[in-house]
């Protein structure tokens, strides 16, 4: 089972957008509403900013949109701060494992 | 409020055995499922396996499968995974991680198993 794709980073200035992207297969990410992206400082854990493709748990800024196109699915960071330099993974579920793929991760600068 | 708490950092020998934990609060422990994420240093996420607390039923990713056991104890609300005998590969940071159609929506603060000889 191999990870969902990544560009393995992305970069933009203050208040600008960026847009990364996440490719699976028909098995995970193009079968099933259910992709969730992740933002991880180093030595920190991650954190859920999106769930079931474009869902935002309470308290995550509304600056953090998802959607999904068949089988690649984007994260869209709009007006970029400096406290979005970090990782960002995407993860699917993945019906034939019966539980979750994540992508190879994003490093996001802020330049 | 939702916890998971996990045990503290491990320094090991390559063929030693160990167990890790995760303390469930804040929620019907039975309820979701929990999981065990590897992430090796400098790398990325990796779904280990999953268990659901209630029934035990277990599913590991197949690079998994026979080096990991994941297990619960319901009676405390914590899951645990153990090796049977560590190798240097398997130095990595571990997250407990709250399971709902391949998301996490609680993670653990991770435990560093580091193995060297």
């Amino acid at each position: 089972q191999s990870a969902l794709t990544q560009p393995p980073s992305a970069s933009g200035s203050p208040g600008q957008s960026v847009t990364i992207s996440c490719t699976g297969t028909s098995s995970d990410v193009g079968g099933y509403n259910y992709v969730s992206w992740y933002q991880q400082h180093p030595g920190k854990a991650p954190k859920l900013l999106i769930y079931e493709v474009n869902k935002r748990p309470s308290g995550v800024p509304d600056r953090f949109s998802g959607s999904k196109s068949g089988d690649t699915a984007s994260l869209t960071v709009s007006g970029l701060q400096a406290e979005d330099d970090a990782y960002y993974y995407c993860g699917s579920y993945a019906g034939h494992t019966n539980f979750g793929v994540f992508g190879g991760g994003t490093k996001l600068t802020v330049l | 409020e939702v916890q998971l708490v996990q045990s503290g950092a491990e320094m090991k020998k390559p063929g030693e055995s160990l167990k890790i934990s995760c303390k469930a609060s804040g929620y019907s422990f039975t309820s979701h499922w929990i999981g065990w994420v590897r992430q090796m240093p400098g790398k990325g996420l990796e779904w280990m396996g999953v268990i659901s607390p209630g029934d035990s039923e277990m599913r590991y990713r197949p690079s998994f499968q026979g080096q990991v056991t994941i297990s619960a104890d319901k009676s405390i609300n914590t899951v645990y995974l153990q090796w049977s005998s560590l190798k240097a590969s398997d130095t990595a940071i571990y997250y407990c991680a709250r399971e709902a159609w391949g998301s996490v929506d609680c993670w653990g603060h991770g435990t560093l198993i580091t193995v060297s000889s």
